[in-house]
């Protein structure tokens, strides 16, 4: 089951520590995306790109970065700015444009101690 | 700005019943509806769209302008529909217009 891959499943960080979580696809979409999951608050957008070496905030981008060198790779750090890391990180991808589906990865479970 | 409401955390049928999930939603222009559903243990993955007007698993959904919703029905609930189910919308047109917001999600438990 290819398509769009995150790694690790699980990650264990210290406070105050910045952490990468990666992101591929090999589905040549152009358009990729990084979402939060907490309980009882559905998804919620951190970033997108549209295109490589092109990227937006979404609606939480604060204490987050990300950057897109390839297409097939959109990596997001968290930072230490981040007030509460400890979530679930979902990534997706998808033809570029509005109404096209996109697909997500397996997720990245995020602990902080 | 674009809201979408999901009024129910928890929805609870019998096995055959008919089982309605709510989605209202707020845009000022014309959007596009979808519905992603997560079974256990899996990846969310996209369950129907608005625009192709197709039944997936049983389930269809209608768009409501004047109401502004976008429910997703079905008429005979099984055990495999169990999972979280979201509503998203996308509004049309280009710039940062194609984003995806979705709703809180509803957890849907189908009891034998």
């Amino acid at each position: 089951d290819g398509g769009i891959t995150q790694s690790p499943k699980y990650l264990f960080r210290k406070e105050g520590q910045n952490v990468t979580l990666s992101c591929e696809q090999n589905l040549n979409h152009d358009a990729m995306y990084w979402y939060r999951q907490d309980p009882g608050q559905g998804l919620r957008l951190i970033y997108y790109s549209q295109i490589v070496n092109d990227f937006q905030k979404g609606d939480i981008a604060e204490g987050y970065s990300v950057s897109r060198e390839k297409k097939e790779s959109f990596p997001l750090t968290v930072t230490s700015a981040q007030k509460n890391p400890t979530a679930f990180y979902l990534c997706a991808s998808s033809l570029t444009g509005g109404f096209n589906e996109q697909f997500f990865g397996p997720g990245t479970r995020l602990t902080v101690l | 700005a674009q809201r979408v409401t999901q009024p129910e955390k928890l929805l609870s049928v019998f096995k055959g019943a008919p089982v309605e999930l709510k989605c209202n939603y707020s845009y000022s222009g014309s959007p596009e509806l979808f519905w992603y559903v997560q079974y256990s243990r899996q990846r969310l993955q996209l369950l129907l769209r608005h625009i192709s007007r197709e039944s997936i698993k049983g389930f269809t959904a209608d768009l409501n302008k004047g109401e502004t919703s976008f429910h997703l029905k079905k008429p005979f609930a099984q055990e495999e529909d169990s999972a979280m189910y979201y509503c998203a919308l996308s509004g049309m047109g280009g710039g940062s217009n194609y984003k995806l917001t979705f709703g809180k999600g509803t957890l849907l438990t189908v009891n034998p």
